[in-house]
């Protein structure tokens, strides 16, 4: 079946280590996306890609990074310099510039600052 | 830019009840509108998306949303709630590129919790 993988689904990290998570997509989109989610805050877009070897900055993009090095794959980074880092990650993709805009949600990473 | 309220936080109601969950956006041109739901843990599914044409959309679960431009709306409703429709609900409105297509860099709004009492 088609769909988003991430991994890991938990994740506890020390402060001053970074940290990667996964994200893994067979649906031949173009686009892929990282947002982060807190609790009462919804969706907050961290960045986007939608081709392959360029990505975009999003909202709140300060402490993270990523690459797209391949279509099917979009891995995030949490750096040292994330000051709050605990939070539900969530990858996503469309098809692309395409007029529907309709996202695909992988499961999230949960990633807890002890 | 565009954003998103959803003024409720948190909607408790009865199995059986009806049910709306409010949504106000503010966008320039015409808004590309979404509704989606999240169970605890999991990631995001869509229920129903509006473009252009009928203003009142049909989506999954029998969930159905009027769009109305005159209120800046797109309130979701289901006529009768099961007590599966517990969950996270999510408004989001789509951005246009320089090319004037949508694509899915979606701003979001703050969710609204519904607990379903049987």
């Amino acid at each position: 079946d088609g769909g988003i993988t991430q991994s890991p689904k938990y994740l506890f990290r020390k402060e001053g280590q970074n940290v990667t998570l996964s994200c893994e997509q067979n649906l031949n989109h173009d686009a892929m996306y990282w947002y982060r989610q807190d609790p009462g805050q919804g969706l907050r877009l961290i960045y986007y890609s939608q081709i392959v070897n360029d990505f975009q900055k999003g909202d709140i993009a300060e402490g993270y990074s990523v690459s797209r090095e391949k279509k099917e794959s979009f891995p995030l980074t949490v750096t040292s310099a994330q000051k709050n880092p605990t939070a539900f990650y969530l990858c996503a993709s469309s098809i692309g510039t395409s007029a529907t805009g309709e996202l695909f949600f992988g499961e999230g990473s949960r990633l807890t600052v002890l | 830019a565009q954003s998103v309220t959803q003024p409720d936080i948190h909607i408790t109601v009865s199995e059986g009840a009806s049910l709306e969950l409010r949504c106000n956006y503010s966008y320039g041109a015409t808004p590309y509108l979404f509704w989606y739901v999240q169970s605890p843990g999991q990631g995001l599914q869509l229920l129903l998306k509006y473009f252009s044409g009928d203003t009142l959309v049909q989506g999954i679960k029998g969930f159905e949303a009027e769009f109305k431009r005159s209120q800046s709306s797109f309130n979701l409703r289901k006529p009768s709630v099961h007590w599966s429709d517990a969950a996270e609900y999510f408004c989001a409105v789509g951005a246009l590129n320089a090319g004037g297509t949508s694509y899915g860099k979606l701003t979001f709004g703050q969710g609204t919790i519904l607990t379903v009492h049987p």
